[in-house]
């Protein structure tokens, strides 16, 4: 079964820790991306990446880093520069074909972190 | 102003109740528009993936776009316990693969 897999589901962290949380899609999408989502608010882009080794910030990197060495794997590292991280993460990828994204955006089922 | 508003709800109906769930968006250049099931503490499901104007259906679900009003609804017909969930609209422009927008989501309860 095709889809996006993400761990941990969930994750405790001491202040001043960084956590990386992983992301696998064996979908064959080019395109993924790392989601924020907290209670009331609409999904928060952090990081997208539209092809292996380059990615970009998002409207809220600051405080996360990513890398993108293989086309299935997009790993999102919280580190203790994030001044809130405790949250529910999204990863999802899309297809992208000739440089352009179809639209559709499919979700893993998401990480949960908190801080103690 | 946000570029898409969507009411928190909570939206409560009987079930076998007819549900109508809406976005209003401020962005004429939006052309894809996607509606999301979201389970506490899961990931958003897709549900219905639309294209420019017009409507869609699948099953029990329609998702209608009207972009003159630059609103975008959801029917969900015989409504069913296990519709109970988060439902989220979310859009983007034709060009800007990596900007989607989201709305904060309605929460729907369907009582038995």
């Amino acid at each position: 079964d095709g889809g996006i897999t993400q761990s941990p589901k969930y994750l405790f962290r001491k202040e001043g820790q960084n956590v990386t949380l992983s992301c696998e899609q064996n979908l064959n999408h080019d395109a993924m991306y790392w989601y924020r989502q907290d209670p009331g608010q609409g999904l928060r882009l952090i990081y997208y990446s539209q092809i292996v080794n380059d990615f970009q910030k998002g409207d809220i990197a600051e405080g996360y880093s990513v890398s993108r060495e293989k086309k299935e794997s997009f790993p999102l590292t919280v580190t203790s520069a994030q001044k809130n991280p405790t949250a529910f993460y999204l990863c999802a990828s899309s297809i992208v074909s000739s440089g352009r994204s179809t639209g559709e955006l499919f979700f893993g089922e998401g990480s949960r972190l908190t801080v103690l | 102003q946000k570029e898409v508003e969507q009411d928190p709800g909570p939206l409560s109906v009987p079930e076998g109740a007819i549900v109508s769930l809406n976005c209003t968006y401020s962005n004429s250049a939006f052309q894809y528009f996607m509606w999301y099931r979201q389970y506490s503490r899961k990931g958003p499901e897709l549900l219905m993936y639309t294209y420019s104007s017009g409507n869609k259906e699948d099953g029990r679900f329609t998702a209608q776009v009207d972009k003159s009003s630059k609103y975008i609804s959801l029917f969900i017909r015989d409504s069913q316990p296990s519709d109970s969930a988060t439902y989220l609209c979310a859009m983007r422009g034709e060009y800007n693969f990596n900007k989607f927008y989201f709305g904060s989501g309605t929460k729907l309860n369907v009582k038995p």
